[in-house]
């Protein structure tokens, strides 16, 4: 049962264009939302989040777009940069009395082209 | 200065035995957790630690126990290891735990092969 979906196991950009990286959510009580990026043999690192009050969030190159309805959120990175190559993961969590539970989607692999 | 740290970063074993991955914040941070990467790469919790109390335990099998000794450290012990059992293991922190708009902040992982 995938609460967290990344539908796209992978994505290629070419350098200065925009990537677009896509994950939908099924549980209408998630409330809060992360994206992290990983490099191989490092942990993931946080990037940025959305919480459920807003429909946007920027920072610098990255803009995370947050559709409630539709149950999407989309990270948008521009413009594209070979550093940019890892792996994304959508995070969510809901309300707890007591503690966190960030459910990950499987994520995305960007490779970013020179 | 490593935020979060684990070790060991590859650990080799068979089947049966016993071993332990340990992990230590320097973050100040009040909640530990611990995460799984599976084979399908998906990030699962495991379990969470606020102030030394376990106060998340996601259906793991008991061969698995977490031990906080202060909320720093947060170890995870796994008896008679099994074949499933091998997977990434991640440790992460976050402040409180339990507000709104948190992150994880990650360890860079132990790698368990049992063969």
């Amino acid at each position: 049962d995938q609460q967290v979906k990344q539908n796209s196991p992978s994505l290629s950009v070419q350098e200065g264009r925009i990537s677009i990286l896509n994950c939908d959510y099924t549980n209408s009580m998630f409330d809060y939302f992360l994206w992290y990026k990983k490099y191989p043999a490092e942990g993931p690192t946080f990037l940025i989040s959305i919480s459920s009050i807003k429909d946007k969030n920027e920072d610098g190159r990255f803009t995370v777009f947050l559709n409630k309805s539709a149950k999407h959120l989309s990270l948008h990175i521009v413009p594209s940069q070979p550093g940019d190559s890892a792996v994304y993961f959508c995070a969510a969590s809901a309300p707890r009395n007591y503690g966190q539970n960030f459910v990950f989607g499987p994520g995305t692999r960007l490779s970013v082209l020179p | 200065d490593t935020a979060v740290s684990q070790t060991p970063k590859y650990l080799v074993t068979q089947m049966g035995n016993d071993k332990s991955i340990k992990c230590e914040q320097n973050l100040g941070h009040d909640t530990m957790y611990w995460y799984k990467q599976d084979s399908k790469k998906f990030l699962k919790i495991m379990f969470s630690y606020n102030n030394k109390e376990l106060i998340i335990n996601e259906t793991v099998p008991n061969r698995f126990s977490p031990k906080s000794p202060d909320k720093a450290h947060l170890n995870l012990h796994i008896n008679s290891l099994e074949l499933g059992d091998s997977a990434v293991y991640f440790c992460a922190s976050s402040l409180k735990g339990r507000q709104l708009n948190e992150k994880l902040f990650f360890g860079s992982g132990t790698q368990l092969s049992v063969l």
